[in-house]
């Protein structure tokens, strides 16, 4: 049983470049979030996406990111016309639709670095 | 506002030593959970917390809930240097909305 997958692993982007972020969530499972990380620091929350809806973006700036989670294929976090601040490693968790949904479990994580 | 506040924030002790790590809100949460991320990693899920009081034990690591599941503990008996990592606890709200602490960062010495 496959984990959460996550790419590319690791991304160099040029200020004003576009980065997409791809996120398969474990099979099964309908509901990813998508964090942020600096280094030493704690996760902090972005976007809460079931199958084809956004259910609570509070944490993800509304300008220059955005994220969907379609009917097929895998998450995509974008993020457009990056600045240096948005270099960080970006996580992906997934977790079942019922039942054990407190739970999530992690991707390996995308570092994205903006030159 | 840091809604799950972690102490100690950087720990570092001698191989073979006790420690308690701590996670503390004034809120409620449905569940508590800890993870542990080691570098260039995605955390990985050591624990879910459910019911007020409830303990857990996995291993060296033994997990507490406190009585009001607004607070948790991690101790970790006769660490060993595979322990080194950054420990997270992560606290969940009916609205399927995860909160998570500001981190331990541990470091076992042998």
């Amino acid at each position: 049983n496959a984990g959460v997958m996550q790419n590319p692993r690791h991304l160099v982007r040029r200020r004003g470049q576009e980065a997409r972020l791809r996120c398969s969530p474990m099979k099964g499972h309908s509901h990813v979030y998508w964090y942020r990380q600096l280094p030493e620091e704690g996760l902090k929350f972005m976007v809460y996406l079931q199958k084809e809806n956004i259910i609570d973006e509070s944490g993800m700036p509304k300008e220059r990111f955005s994220a969907e989670f379609p009917k097929e294929g895998p998450s995509i976090l974008r993020i457009q016309q990056v600045v240096r601040g948005d270099s960080a490693a970006y996580f992906c968790a997934s977790s079942p639709p019922a039942g054990e949904k407190e739970t999530q479990y992690f991707g390996p994580g995308t570092r994205l670095l903006v030159l | 506002t840091q809604l799950l506040e972690q102490s100690p924030q950087f720990l570092s002790i001698q191989e073979g030593e006790n420690l308690t790590v701590y996670c503390n809100s004034s809120s409620v949460f449905s569940s508590l959970q800890w993870y542990r991320q080691e570098p260039g990693e995605g955390p990985v899920l050591l624990v879910t917390v459910v019911t007020g009081g409830e303990v857990k034990k996995l291993k060296r690591l033994t997990f507490q809930f406190g009585d009001a599941r607004k607070d948790s503990s991690l101790h970790i008996t006769a660490a060993q240097p595979g322990d080194t990592g950054l420990y997270l606890c992560a606290g969940a709200q009916a609205r399927d909305q995860f909160y998570f602490g500001t981190g331990t960062s541990l470091t076992v010495i042998p």
